[in-house]
């Protein structure tokens, strides 16, 4: 089983649409998890940290159940600028990030 | 301020050649850590150093890879002889510190190595 697992989509969406992405991690010890943006050939960049209470930052809501170890991404109100992989990442003691595979989101107009 | 830089940012190479990356990690950042994404893959770890020691290293695939920081500056990930299966995208990223949520790991935008 992987460490962090993703569908990987992708998911095709208008824009305007809100869109939710889980994720499933095998560490019931794991700590913190972060969602990573990827864009086409470039590098991973934070989107957001994931805390236990779950965090809101503009459009973006990540959520972190620990009990069902799922972390999710809500993105609504979607932008074209919001289509790109978004990668899954289990902090790891943080000095080792463990990516998931990724989710493709693809907005279209 | 400039972010994490890669060179070289493409390189095709044959099989038992020898190539060599290098990473130059934001200006301040002890912390300077080497990934890789192989076809089909997700991100791997490949190790960590902090300043010119290493600190982990548990993610390197086999002995064929050499990484370094002299100085604790710039890192190189040195691969010989290069074999088909490490072709893929190499990323190094760096950090001021490694605890809290409020750290905050910058890569770089990666040295796309083929090995024909």
């Amino acid at each position: 089983r992987k460490e962090v697992e993703q569908d990987p989509g992708p998911f095709n969406v208008p824009e305007g649409a809100t869109v939710a992405f889980n994720c499933t991690y095998s560490n019931s010890a794991s700590q913190s998890f972060f969602w990573y943006r990827q864009d086409c050939r470039k590098e991973p960049k934070l989107l957001m940290s994931v805390y236990s209470s779950g965090n809101e930052d503009g459009r973006f809501t990540a959520q972190l159940n620990r009990a069902s170890q799922y972390i999710s991404l809500l993105i609504r109100d979607s932008k074209l600028s919001d289509s790109a992989t978004y990668l899954c990442v289990d902090s790891g003691g943080y000095n080792k990030l463990i990516f998931g595979a990724g989710t493709r989101l693809a907005v279209h107009p | 301020e400039a972010g994490v830089t890669q060179f070289p940012s493409h390189s095709v190479i044959e099989k038992g050649q020898t190539v060599t990356l290098r990473c130059d990690p934001i200006s301040g950042h002890d912390n300077l850590y080497w990934y890789r994404r192989v076809m089909g893959k997700e991100i791997k770890f490949l190790l960590h150093f902090v300043k010119e020691s290493k600190q982990d290293e548990s993610g390197m695939p086999n002995n064929r890879f050499l990484a370094e920081r002299t100085g604790g500056t710039y890192s190189t990930l040195k691969v010989q002889p290069a074999e088909l299966e490490d072709s893929g995208v190499y990323f190094c990223a760096s950090s001021q510190d490694v605890s809290g949520l409020g750290n905050t790991i910058y890569f770089g935008e990666g040295s796309w190595l083929t090995v024909v």
